[in-house]
């Protein structure tokens, strides 16, 4: 069973403050890696994707991957509190499973103004 | 308008029901999926259709069956609803062509109460 780890949460940050959120992997042949946004009662909109090792930068979004430790992280710098939702990770299945995204549990997070 | 549109976006229904849920996209995408959603469970992948003449299986196929009548219509039945289907329903795009991200694309919601 190919599986999606992330801490629910929540976790809850200062106004300012950066944000880290993480997840991992288990499907080591797998390629491509996305960040989601979820408000409350909104349908998921994405905010990264990856495919490479190392950092990719959007704005105040940052993704980090490390394929060697399964490890995928989005860093949110200068959180806002509009920022407060939450984030899913999701991964590309491979072989058989290629073209689907596994989605990790999510984790809530909360910017304090 | 919405590039993927899912109807009905509230429903509740009784136990034993036939429920069906429908969605259309204009974005001309090949790939449909459903999904469902459960607080603390995340996203859960129900069926999947790579094309008009393609459906498969996801994660939690048992209790729902699909029809992809179109390339840009994907339907969901739940031929007789029981409780523990109540949940967040969400349809959802890609296309996986060069230069493509593979990125999802999702409807609004379709959320479904069954009593």
């Amino acid at each position: 069973q190919k599986e999606v780890e992330q801490n629910s949460g929540p976790l809850s940050v200062p106004e300012g403050a950066i944000a880290s959120l993480n997840c991992t992997y288990s499907d080591r042949g797998s390629q491509s890696f996305f960040w989601y946004r979820q408000y409350s009662g909104k349908s998921p909109e994405l905010i990264m994707f990856i495919y490479s090792n190392g950092d990719k930068e959007d704005g105040r979004f940052t993704a980090q991957l490390n394929k060697a430790s399964q490890y995928v992280s989005l860093l949110i710098r200068d959180s806002q509190p509009s920022d407060s939702a939450t984030y899913l990770c999701a991964v590309e299945g491979y072989g058989g499973s290629q073209g689907n995204l596994i989605f990790g549990k999510g984790t809530k997070l909360s910017v304090k103004p | 308008d919405a590039d993927v549109t899912q109807t009905p976006r509230n429903r509740i229904t009784k136990t034993g029901k036939r429920i069906m849920l429908e969605c259309s996209q204009t974005k001309g995408h090949d790939r449909m999926y459903w999904y469902r959603q459960d607080p603390g469970l995340g996203l859960r992948l129900i069926y999947y259709s790579f094309d008009v003449k393609d459906i498969n299986k996801g994660e939690i196929s048992d209790g729902y069956s699909v029809s992809r009548q179109a390339q840009a219509k994907f339907s969901l039945s739940l031929e007789s609803a029981i409780p523990n289907q109540t949940a967040l329903y969400f349809c959802a795009t890609s296309e996986l062509d060069r230069g493509d991200t593979g990125e999802l694309f999702f409807g609004e919601g379709s959320r479904l109460t069954v009593l």
